[in-house]
């Protein structure tokens, strides 16, 4: 089964410092990978996919990721912390194997940026 | 901005009544979804749809049901509301092709007493 994981429940990080955000992935064939943001109370918020092509990824707010197809890794990051960084930042696989080719998330990571 | 509406956005129920969760969106989007958000935040896919009269449901087992009268339209409704089904639903929706993402409301925030 497709699958990512999400392995850091928090990642705490001075405001100004860079940011990374880890994701690893399982699937059969190539990936097709999402990161979204979720504000408290709020839905998820696109921020950058990857499909195919620049293994560098940039998306929203000035996040960017990066495909690692040799570690299956499609970790987010930020050169400079925001506090307004501070959210729940989930990593998402498309699944080919199951009808209605859904996303499967991962279990969430709350960024906690302090000033 | 989001054009994708869920309403109410905050819901306090009491035990064995019946409920339906709105979800609207304006984008023309056939492929629909609905997640269940539990307190520790993952998400599980419950139901989901390719388009009007086309229904599913997802992984997770989930006692509510949903219909897709119109292609803007992907209601949740739950007939006989328990404590057990206190969440966050999200709703989202697609367009064609795998290559694109979801876009999300803001969810509903459901409690049942």
């Amino acid at each position: 089964a497709q699958s990512v994981a999400q392995p850091e429940d928090q990642v705490n990080v001075a405001e100004g410092n860079p940011l990374t955000v880890k994701c690893t992935y399982s699937v059969s064939g190539n990936p097709y990978l999402f990161w979204y943001v979720q504000y408290p109370n709020r839905g998820l918020q696109f921020l950058l996919k990857y499909i195919t092509g620049d293994n560098l990824v940039k998306g929203s707010y000035g996040f960017e990721a990066e495909f690692n197809k040799s570690q299956t890794s499609f970790h987010l990051k930020k050169p400079s912390a925001l506090v307004s960084d501070s959210a729940l930042y989930f990593c998402a696989v498309r699944d080919f194997h199951q009808a209605g080719t859904a996303l499967i998330f991962g279990k969430g990571t709350t960024l906690s940026v302090s000033s | 901005e989001a054009d994708i509406y869920q309403t109410p956005r905050y819901l306090v129920i009491g035990t064995g009544k019946k409920i339906t969760l709105e979800c609207s969106q304006t984008m023309g989007h056939d492929k629909m979804y609905w997640y269940q958000q539990d307190p520790g935040m993952e998400l599980h896919l419950i139901h989901y749809s390719y388009g009007v009269n086309s229904t599913e449901k997802g992984d997770l087992s989930s006692e509510s049901t949903v219909s897709r009268i119109r292609t803007e339209h992907f209601p949740l409704t739950l007939e006989s509301a328990r404590p057990s089904h206190t969440s966050q639903y999200l709703c989202a929706s697609s367009e064609p092709g795998e290559n694109y993402g979801y876009t999300f409301g803001s969810g509903t925030r459901l409690t049942v007493v």
